[in-house]
């Protein structure tokens, strides 16, 4: 596609439920990154999938954060038995190549709201 | 480790006034710097980024950053101040060999007319 895909842009849960967030990244690239933007905050990292292999996850906040990309190309962030304090943007980037000094490229975002 | 420090998480200016955000950075070897730019309800766009060579960068809409590696800053300017450059402006770093790339606080920049 023309850009970085999130759906959906606003999902509103209610605290316990599960969310999906979706990121369909540019074509062909092949870094992933996926960011938490707290309000009134700078992104902060999450993880990072090179192709289908996740790389780095040490900035998952708990085990009810989970990321995959199975096929390298679409990725799926959940949060499991959401709280309060999920509530947040999250953010996905994509790069092409191996990042280095590559720019990422980002969507607009999924804004998680959880009562 | 490293970190990214904005000071002034609100600038306002006056249009036509020069447009100065300022970022410092903490890194054991210098690192590869950016500026995003992102406007309400929408994703980061990057404006300018430094890797190596020429310390002065230029970007889009008129702005330019200067990477000093003495200071350890990268602060963003523009000459002139346009209304439409109100927006949130965010600085990042990323090192040669990691894959993250660090964030600052933000400095959300007020253009008034």
């Amino acid at each position: 596609g023309a850009g970085v895909s999130q759906s959906p842009r606003y999902k509103v849960a209610k605290r316990g439920q599960d969310v999906a967030l979706r990121c369909d990244p540019i074509s062909g690239h092949v870094s992933l990154f996926w960011y938490q933007q707290a309000l009134g905050q700078g992104p902060e990292f999450l993880t990072y999938f090179q192709n289908e292999a996740q790389l780095d996850k040490s900035g998952l906040p708990s085990d009810r954060f989970f990321a995959e990309r199975p096929e390298g190309s679409v990725s799926t962030l959940k949060i499991q038995r959401t709280q309060q304090e999920d509530s947040a943007v999250y953010l996905c980037a994509s790069s092409s190549g191996l990042a280095g000094v590559r720019e990422l490229f980002f969507g607009e975002g999924s804004r998680l709201t959880v009562l | 480790a490293q970190s990214v420090t904005q000071l002034g998480s609100h600038v306002s200016v006056s249009e036509g006034a020069l447009v100065l955000l300022r970022c410092n950075y903490s890194s054991s070897v210098p690192p590869y710097l950016f500026w995003y730019v992102q406007y309400p309800n929408q994703g980061l766009q990057l404006l300018l980024k430094y890797t190596t060579g020429a310390t002065l960068v230029k970007g889009i809409n008129g702005f330019e950053a200067e990477f000093k590696k003495s200071e350890t800053s990268f602060h963003l300017t523009k000459p002139s101040a346009h209304m439409s450059d109100a927006a949130e402006y965010f600085c990042a770093v990323r090192s040669f060999t990691g894959n993250q790339f660090y964030f600052g606080t933000g400095t959300s920049l007020t253009v008034i007319p």
